[in-house]
């Protein structure tokens, strides 16, 4: 199986910073997607094929990356971007998720 | 991108068995690979199973495999997840989840999710 390896686990920033997430795939894989996740609610899409920024998502997230590494970006951090945020691996089943990053707004 | 509304949960004894739906509407249901996630208290997210658009190819978590079962009735717009063996470790919301195409494996939307509670 694909483990995908989220770092941090956690993280505190202040608003209008620009924050970085990272997931690393154990084996080769092309592309991933990035959630967002507030508490009691369902994830949404982010970010799909690691880069493309999913209709209506505000063009402050972005991602990059290649295989073994993959970046969630947030740009000029707002207070409702504190959430949950995870990357999956879309290449091969088992389609595994990183652990998650909370993120934090102080 | 649709709408998807599951149920089926509820509280359950060890070693019992559980059938969530997943019911959807305004999209082509037959069109279109689901997905189950499932989400422990506390946890992260947990990919659970994938099934193809006309239920020909199914892909399960490796540690669920034998216990769990992805199904759909295309005739009904509706997917299912059964559940045998049920365990503790198996209190989750369960979510469902739509494919981005037929084949593919990309989550495109996601339903609300179902609580299941295990225990005696």
């Amino acid at each position: 199986d694909i483990e995908m390896t989220q770092s941090p686990s956690s993280l505190s920033a202040s608003v209008g910073d620009t924050v970085t997430i990272s997931c690393r795939a154990s084996h080769s894989i092309a592309y991933v997607s990035w959630f967002q996740q507030k508490p009691g609610k369902a994830p949404k899409v982010l970010i799909y094929s690691t880069s493309i920024l999913q209709s209506g998502v505000s063009s402050r997230f972005s991602g990059s990356g290649s295989w073994p590494d993959f970046t969630l970006t947030i740009s000029d951090l707002q207070f409702e971007d504190s959430a949950t945020y995870y990357c999956q691996q879309t290449y091969s089943p088992p389609l595994t998720f990183g652990g998650g990053t909370r993120v934090e707004i102080k | 991108q649709g709408h998807l509304v599951e149920s089926g949960g509820g509280v359950v004894q060890p070693g019992g068995s559980l059938r969530l739906s997943c019911a959807v509407s305004e999209f082509t249901f037959s069109r279109y690979g689901m997905h189950w996630v499932r989400q422990a208290p506390g946890k992260g997210l947990q990919w659970v199973a994938v099934i193809s658009s006309d239920g020909t190819n199914t892909y399960y978590a490796d540690p669920l495999k034998g216990r769990f079962t992805i199904s759909r009735d295309n005739s009904k717009d509706t997917l299912f997840l059964q559940v045998n063996d049920l365990r503790t470790e198996d209190t989750a919301v369960y979510y469902c989840a739509r494919a981005n195409g037929a084949y593919s494996y990309r989550i495109e939307s996601w339903g609300q999710g179902t609580l299941v509670i295990v225990s005696s």
